[in-house]
């Protein structure tokens, strides 16, 4: 079945540092890749997405290419700071015959960023 | 606008209880889901409503979890006879609609259950 493999945890860095935490899919088909991220106290929140291979999603900063050779969707920053702090999941999303709709995750990756 | 919203944000029940969790989502979504998020795990899939119908329900984990959403906005989430277990953070999200693979899910921020 479809499934997300993420890197271990947790990720602590200094502010300006760069940031990469790896995610690997396993999935038949052409699935769309996301990033939430999850912020203290907050619900989870749509970082970037990409929908296609070769596709590139950007937010805040953050970028993340689909890799369809390597199955990978990895996350990056070039300079993180201390509102970067939070935890970050990496997920997918296939259509099934059935037409549903639901995302799978990784297990999440905490970041914590120091002054 | 107002984003999805669950109620309660907490619930502390009895093994053997029934509990309902209920969430409101963004006006003039179509597509509901439920997912469940243990400590130390990304959330995980329940199962998702498109209008009043349940399109895919293959994540409920057994006959003690059900969840209806009778008119196609708020959704309710019950779990009979609670088990330890069953302890999580009960996540809903909602998007305008599903279909093409792209529609965004935003989520609530949860209902913590814990069993005793």
């Amino acid at each position: 079945g479809n499934s997300v493999t993420q890197m271990e945890g947790p990720v602590t860095l200094s502010e300006e540092a760069f940031l990469t935490i790896n995610c690997t899919y396993t999935a038949t088909g052409y699935p769309s890749l996301f990033w939430y991220v999850q912020y203290p106290g907050e619900g989870l929140q749509l970082l970037l997405k990409a929908t296609k291979a070769d596709d590139k999603g950007s937010n805040k900063g953050f970028e993340a290419t689909y890799r369809k050779e390597t199955t990978s969707f990895h996350l990056e920053k070039g300079s993180v700071q201390v509102s970067d702090s939070a935890v970050y999941f990496c997920a997918l999303k296939k259509g099934t015959q059935g037409g549903s709709e639901k995302l799978v995750f990784g297990k999440g990756t905490k970041l914590t960023v120091n002054p | 606008g107002a984003g999805v919203s669950q109620t309660p944000s907490n619930k502390v029940t009895e093994k053997g209880k029934y509990v309902e969790l209920r969430c409101d989502p963004i006006s003039g979504h179509t597509a509901l889901y439920w997912y469940r998020q243990s400590l130390g795990q990304g959330p995980e899939f329940l199962i998702y409503f498109q209008g009043t119908g349940a399109a895919d329900d293959s994540g409920l984990p057994n006959d003690r979890f059900f969840a209806v959403r009778p008119e196609g906005s708020v959704s309710t989430l019950k779990i009979q006879r609670t088990e330890r277990g069953d302890s999580a953070v009960y996540l809903c999200a909602s998007s305008v609609t599903s279909g093409g693979g792209t529609d965004t899910q935003y989520f609530g921020p949860g209902t913590r259950l814990t069993v005793l």
